[in-house]
């Protein structure tokens, strides 16, 4: 079963724009992850946000994460071409023991 | 190169046959995750092991089994096999908490079942 849901399930954009994903999710949870997927190849952890931060920043990543209504936000600025893949949030269990996917977001960025 | 090294690349086999899928976690890291990605079914967990013991279970099948050695590398064996297990299979390690610091996956082992 997954844990978490993304949205939308697929985005196309033009290199420059923002990309905006949604992720949202059944549990209480510790932290909430976001992970990137080049096609076919092993998932790379992009950032990490606690369940008592509201928001947090790494390069042209920006992460909400609203715990009252289960769900958070994935933000690219400046897409690039690079950027093509599918980005998936995923939830931690209540004993921290493994990571629940959702079914990600593929994300196309056109040059 | 994440530091998980996961062997075969790719694992071509016959429906019936039983399959050995090897994994190295990054160094220092405990945890082994293994997960199977499928188009239909998604990233789906399969099993947990932390220092050589198994620590969760997920929607593994009974044909499945997992071990952790004591040198720390893992492996998933397969059995009976069917096409319906055709997949990609991947490692992934983490530190002692995953929630405070995620992942690290491998590069996966694609297995197609005829």
């Amino acid at each position: 079963s997954q844990q978490g849901e993304e949205d939308p399930q697929a985005l196309s954009i033009q290199e420059g724009e923002n990309a905006t994903m949604n992720c949202s999710y059944k549990t209480s949870i510790n932290n909430l992850q976001w992970y990137r997927q080049n096609s076919g190849r092993g998932l790379v952890h992009l950032i990490l946000i606690r369940s008592n931060e509201r928001e947090k920043h790494s390069g042209r990543l920006r992460v909400t994460l609203d715990t009252s209504k289960k769900s958070s936000s994935l933000l690219i600025t400046a897409s690039r071409a690079a950027d093509t893949a599918s980005y998936f949030c995923a939830t931690d269990d209540a004993a921290g023991n493994k990571l629940t996917f959702g079914g990600g977001t593929r994300v196309l960025v056109k040059p | 190169d994440s530091g998980v090294t996961q062997t075969p690349k790719h694992l071509i086999t016959a429906t019936g046959q039983r399959v050995t899928l090897r994994c190295s976690p990054r160094s220092g890291d405990l945890s082994v995750y293994w997960y199977q990605q499928s188009l239909d079914q998604g990233l789906q967990f399969l099993i947990q092991y932390y220092n050589g013991e198994e620590r969760a279970k997920g929607n593994i099948l009974e044909r499945f089994s997992a071990q952790q050695f004591p040198d720390l590398h893992s492996e998933l064996n397969l059995s009976s096999l069917e096409l319906g297990d055709s997949a990609l299979y991947f490692c992934a390690s983490s530190a002692r908490s995953i929630s405070n610091y995620g992942y690290t996956f491998g590069s996966g082992t694609r297995l197609t079942v005829v």
